[in-house]
C-alpha cells in the first residue's frame, strides 16, 4: 500500500517561512509526478504545486508563484516544499499527493495532511 | 486561475439519483480531458472517484459515473446511499500547465 507521510507543519508568523517534507513509501517514487493540495479552514481543496517524477518541471498555482519552490530527492523518496513569504491566506492543511502519470493528471494516493497555521 | 463553480450543495434521497455540475472554460474543462473528481469526507483524506471524465478506478461503485460537455463535467451518483453524504471536489488540468479545483459540492442523503 502507498504510504505518503507529511511533516513540517506548525505555527508560523506572517512573513515567515517553513518546509515540509512527504516522505513516500511502497511504490517506485521516482516513476511518479508529486503535487501539494491544500485546504484552508472552511474551504474548498486548492491545488498548490506539482514536480515530474524527475523534477526537470515544476508548476504552481498563481497564488503562490514566487513564494514557494516545489522540490524532490528521488534518492531519499521524499518530497519538499518550501514556503517563504508566508501570510494569513497560507493557514491550511497541505496535503502531498501522488499523481497516477509522471506529471500533472490526477492523485490516487495521498498523505494525512500537516497543518500549517500562519498567524502573529 | 478561477476555481471551476461547482453547486454549494445537493441532496437527494436514498435510492435516488443526483447530478452535481462542474463548470470551467475553454482553457480548462473544456479544452482537456484530464478532468477527476474526488470525494472528500470531513476529516479523511480525498479519494478519486473518477479520472479522465469518465472512468472509474478500481474498487470505485458503478454508481459513480462521470461525463463532459463543452466547458461542463459532471457527476452522477446513481442509487443514493447513507455513505455517499460527503463532500465532492472536480479537478481539471488547466493550459497553464496547472491543476484547478472546484469550489466543492457538500452532498446530503434526506
Amino acid at each position: 500500500e502507498v504510504l505518503l507521510v507529511g511533516s513540517g507543519g506548525g505555527l508560523v508568523q506572517p512573513g515567515g517561512s517553513l518546509r515540509l517534507t512527504c516522505a513516500a513509501s511502497n511504490f517506485p517514487f521516482s516513476d511518479f509526478g508529486m503535487s501539494w493540495v491544500r485546504q484552508a479552514p472552511g474551504k474548498g481543496l486548492e491545488w498548490v504545486s506539482g514536480i515530474d517524477r524527475s523534477g526537470s518541471r515544476t508548476f504552481y498555482a498563481d497564488s503562490v508563484k514566487g513564494r514557494f519552490t516545489i522540490s524532490r530527492d528521488n534518492s531519499r523518496n521524499t518530497l519538499y516544499l518550501q514556503m517563504n513569504s508566508l501570510t494569513v491566506e497560507d493557514t491550511a492543511v497541505y496535503y502531498c499527493a501522488k499523481d497516477v502519470s509522471w506529471s500533472l493528471t490526477h492523485f490516487d494516493s495521498w498523505g494525512q495532511g500537516t497543518l500549517v497555521s500562519v498567524s502573529s | 486561475q478561477s476555481a471551476l463553480t461547482q453547486p454549494a450543495s445537493v441532496s437527494g434521497s436514498p435510492g435516488q439519483s443526483i447530478t452535481i455540475s462542474c463548470t470551467g472554460t475553454s482553457s480548462d474543462v473544456g479544452r482537456y480531458h484530464y478532468v477527476s473528481w474526488y470525494q472528500h469526507h470531513p476529516g479523511k483524506v480525498p479519494k478519486l472517484i473518477i479520472y479522465d471524465v469518465s472512468y472509474r478506478p478500481s474498487g470505485v461503485s458503478n454508481r459513480f459515473s462521470g461525463s463532459k460537455s463543452g466547458n461542463t463535467a459532471s457527476l452522477t451518483i446513481s442509487g443514493l446511499q447513507s455513505e455517499d453524504e460527503s463532500d465532492y471536489y472536480c479537478c481539471s488540468y488547466t493550459s497553464n500547465s496547472a491543476l484547478v479545483f472546484g469550489g466543492g459540492t457538500r452532498l446530503t442523503v434526506l
